[in-house]
C-alpha cells in the first residue's frame, strides 16, 4: 500500500462550486497533514494543516481530518478559475521528511 | 529576492556525464531538503540536511547520487553518470527550525534535468 494515496483527477468544477479533494493515508502515527498548491510549471506552497481530528477553515478553504479513517480532506468554497492547480497532501511521517501524494488535479472553469 | 535560489534551472546532458546543481536556501532557515519530481507525480524525498549534516537519505537514492551542505549555507546535489531515468525536476526547499513539523517548506523554482 502506498504512503499517501490520492485521486490523480483531473477534478473539473465549474466556478463558485466546492471542490473536494480527498487523500488517505497509512502511517498511523502520522499526526499532522498539510495540503501544498501547484501551479502548473511552479514549485509547490504550503496551504493548509491541519493537526486535530475535525474541521479547520481558513477562508474559503476548510481541511478536514480523520485520525480513525485515515483520511483527510480539502474542500475549496467558492471556487474561482486561480484554484486550478494540482493539489498536493502530505502527511509528517515523524521524520523531517514530507511525503507527498500524487496530487489531483483541479481545473475550476469559469 | 529572498527566496529559495537554483541554479541551473534548466540542464540538457548525454547519458553518462555528470550533472550538478546548487541550491541556496533561505539565509536564516538550517534545514535544507532535495526532492525530485517526475511529471504526473509528486514531490519524492531524496534527502535532508540539518546545518552541514545529512540527517536523513532516501532509501531510493543511488549511490550515484551525492548532496553536499559543506558550510550549512548552501548545498549542491551530483548526479553522477546520469542515466534517462534521472530526467526530472529536482527541487530544494529549506525550512526554519520548526520544520517538518509545520510542514512549511519553502521550495526553490527547480532544476530541470534532461538526460538525452
Amino acid at each position: 500500500q502506498k504512503e499517501v494515496e490520492q485521486n490523480s483527477g483531473p477534478l473539473s468544477v465549474p466556478e463558485g462550486a466546492i471542490a473536494s479533494l480527498n487523500c488517505t493515508y497509512s502511517d498511523r502515527g502520522s499526526q499532522s497533514f498539510f495540503w501544498y498548491r501547484q501551479y502548473s510549471g511552479k514549485s509547490p506552497e504550503l496551504i493548509m494543516f491541519i493537526y486535530s481530528n475535525g474541521d479547520k477553515e481558513d477562508g474559503r478553504f476548510t481541511a478536514q481530518l480523520n485520525k480513525a479513517s485515515q483520511y483527510v480532506s480539502l474542500l475549496i468554497r467558492d471556487s474561482q478559475p486561480s484554484d486550478s492547480a494540482t493539489y498536493l497532501c502530505a502527511p509528517a511521517t515523524g521524520s523531517e521528511k514530507l511525503v507527498f501524494g500524487k496530487g489531483t488535479k483541479l481545473t475550476v472553469n469559469p | 529576492d529572498t527566496g529559495v535560489s537554483q541554479d541551473p534551472r534548466h540542464k540538457i546532458t548525454k547519458r553518462g556525464q555528470n550533472v550538478t546543481f546548487r541550491c541556496d536556501p533561505i539565509s536564516e532557515h538550517n534545514r535544507l531538503y532535495w526532492y525530485r519530481q517526475t511529471l504526473g507525480q509528486g514531490p519524492e524525498f531524496l534527502t535532508y540536511f540539518q546545518n552541514e549534516a545529512q540527517l536523513e537519505k532516501s532509501r531510493l537514492l543511488s549511490d550515484r547520487f551525492s548532496a553536499e551542505r559543506p558550510k550549512g549555507s548552501f548545498s549542491t546535489l551530483e548526479i553522477q553518470r546520469t542515466e534517462q531515468g534521472d530526467s526530472a525536476m529536482y527541487l530544494c526547499a529549506s525550512s526554519p527550525t520548526s520544520g517538518a513539523n509545520t510542514g512549511e517548506l519553502f521550495f526553490g523554482e527547480g532544476s530541470r534535468l534532461t538526460v538525452l
